[in-house]
């Protein structure tokens, strides 16, 4: 089993581009999230989906969409990039009341 | 909303002694609490669960303790190694049903041989 794969690892966006960011898990999860992790501020939850289509906003949803393709696949969309948004966004998946298996992370960078 | 504080940014512990790291959380008392390990550039992992209903969690070198009246949890690694240097996280589930989990800032530990 891969666990939970992300893609890309690395990526620089200039203000305003947009891109997606890629997650799926082989564990046969129902849910699966999305986190950003800044520096003092730990892990904060952006979306995160209960079960297949389904979607629900976290705690810093702002700037970001979600769409979950399949009960595998969960990406996450900055529509138009700012620097505030620079970050390092991990994808996790659980099944209820185990603990998240999270996704080595993607280290994303605007200017 | 719910607070959820880790006693300090760093720790610095003697290769062999026990490291304690404290996590402390406001308002509402949690289904279940988590620990996670997480090293530099990687992702965090699972090590320990405990329910509202538990005193005491244990695995190897590891023991949790959950304290809802203090509202309070503790982490222990007793016989420590540089290997246990990392960064621990504690996050809590306020809800069976409604799982999104809510995570401190983290401690991180450094083991001095």
């Amino acid at each position: 089993n891969a666990g939970v794969t992300q893609t890309p690892k690395f990526q620089v966006l200039k203000t305003g581009q947009s891109m997606t960011l890629q997650c799926a898990q082989d564990m046969n999860h129902n849910s699966m999230y999305w986190y950003r992790q800044d520096p003092g501020m730990g892990l904060r939850l952006i979306y995160y989906s209960a079960s297949e289509g389904t979607t629900d906003k976290g705690e810093v949803p702002n700037g970001y969409n979600v769409s979950r393709l399949n009960k595998r696949e969960f990406s996450l969309r900055l529509e138009s990039a700012a620097p505030s948004q620079t970050s390092v966004y991990f994808c996790a998946s659980r099944r209820q009341g185990i603990e998240e298996y999270f996704g080595p992370g993607t280290r994303l960078t605007v200017t | 909303s719910q607070k959820i504080e880790q006693n300090s940014e760093a720790l610095n512990i003697q290769e062999g002694k026990t490291a304690t790291l404290t996590c402390n959380y406001t308002n509402y008392s949690p289904a279940y609490l988590q620990w996670y390990r997480q090293d530099p550039g990687r992702g965090p992992v699972f090590l320990l669960l405990i329910r509202e209903n538990e005193k005491e969690k244990r695995k190897e070198r590891l023991k949790v303790t959950f304290d809802t009246t203090l509202k309070q949890s503790l982490f222990h690694i007793t016989a420590s190694q540089p290997a246990d240097s990392a960064t621990y996280l504690c996050a809590l589930v306020r809800v069976l049903g409604n799982e999104k989990l809510t995570f401190g800032t983290g401690t991180r530990l450094t083991i001095i041989p």
